[in-house]
């Protein structure tokens, strides 16, 4: 059984098109994560929402929304894709606390043309 | 602000030799989580260990162990009879407080046959 999954896999666009990313935990979890993978393999966390509370929100700009209608769920809605958008997009979850580990998803590569 | 710094952007080794990689951090918080993530080419992020800095001990997952130096805010992983499906990218990263991880820029790990 898939522990985070994420949807689609893969994700290829325009620029200027408004795309989402599901993912779902089948974990228990109560806390979900939006961490983005740049070209050089940097990764930096966008967003967390504890029991559908947003709880982090780095300096991401506006067009990314993230929305949680369930404890299992955190989607990532981007408006206006820029070329600059691309990347691969991971999703975590985790009980909520320091010391609890993050779980990841299998990460959405999405590429902007 | 905590930061995480890999100095080795990328490593070889052969296969059934013990490799060791580095890490430093940097925290102003005495309560800390420590970890290693490892990244196939399959894109999965996948937990390799873990360490909490209130335990002196460090912890140990068979062939892979850390080697935790709080004063020195030191965090290396070491690799026993390495093999070649350790071939990945290895992320440390740190967490404190507010849930998000924190990752250093990443180490390519090459096991040669």
């Amino acid at each position: 059984d898939t522990a985070v999954s994420q949807t689609p896999k893969y994700l290829v666009t325009q620029m200027g098109n408004d795309k989402s990313i599901k993912c779902e935990q089948n974990l228990g979890h109560d806390t979900m994560y939006w961490y983005k993978q740049d070209s050089k393999k940097f990764l930096k966390i966008m967003f967390s929402y504890n029991n559908k509370e947003l709880i982090i929100n780095e300096t991401v700009p506006n067009r990314f929304s993230p929305k949680s209608p369930d404890k299992a769920h955190l989607n990532l809605h981007i408006n206006s894709l820029e070329l600059g958008d691309s990347a691969v997009y991971f999703c975590a979850s985790s009980q909520s606390g320091a010391r609890e580990t993050q779980y990841f998803g299998p990460g959405t590569r999405l590429l902007v043309l | 602000a905590q930061t995480v710094t890999q100095s080795q952007p990328e490593m070889s080794v052969q296969e059934a030799e013990t490799v060791t990689l580095s890490c430093t951090y940097d925290t102003s918080e005495n309560n800390y989580y420590l970890f290693w993530y490892k990244q196939p080419p399959s894109r999965q992020m996948i937990l390799v260990i873990r360490q909490e800095a209130y335990k002196q001990q460090n912890a140990t997952e068979n062939r892979f162990s850390v080697n935790f130096q709080k004063a020195a805010k030191s965090f290396s992983l070491k690799i026993s009879d390495s093999q070649l499906g350790d071939t990945a990218m290895y992320f440390c990263a740190s967490i404190q407080g507010a849930q998000k991880l924190v990752f250093g820029q990443g180490t390519r790990l090459t096991i040669n046959p």
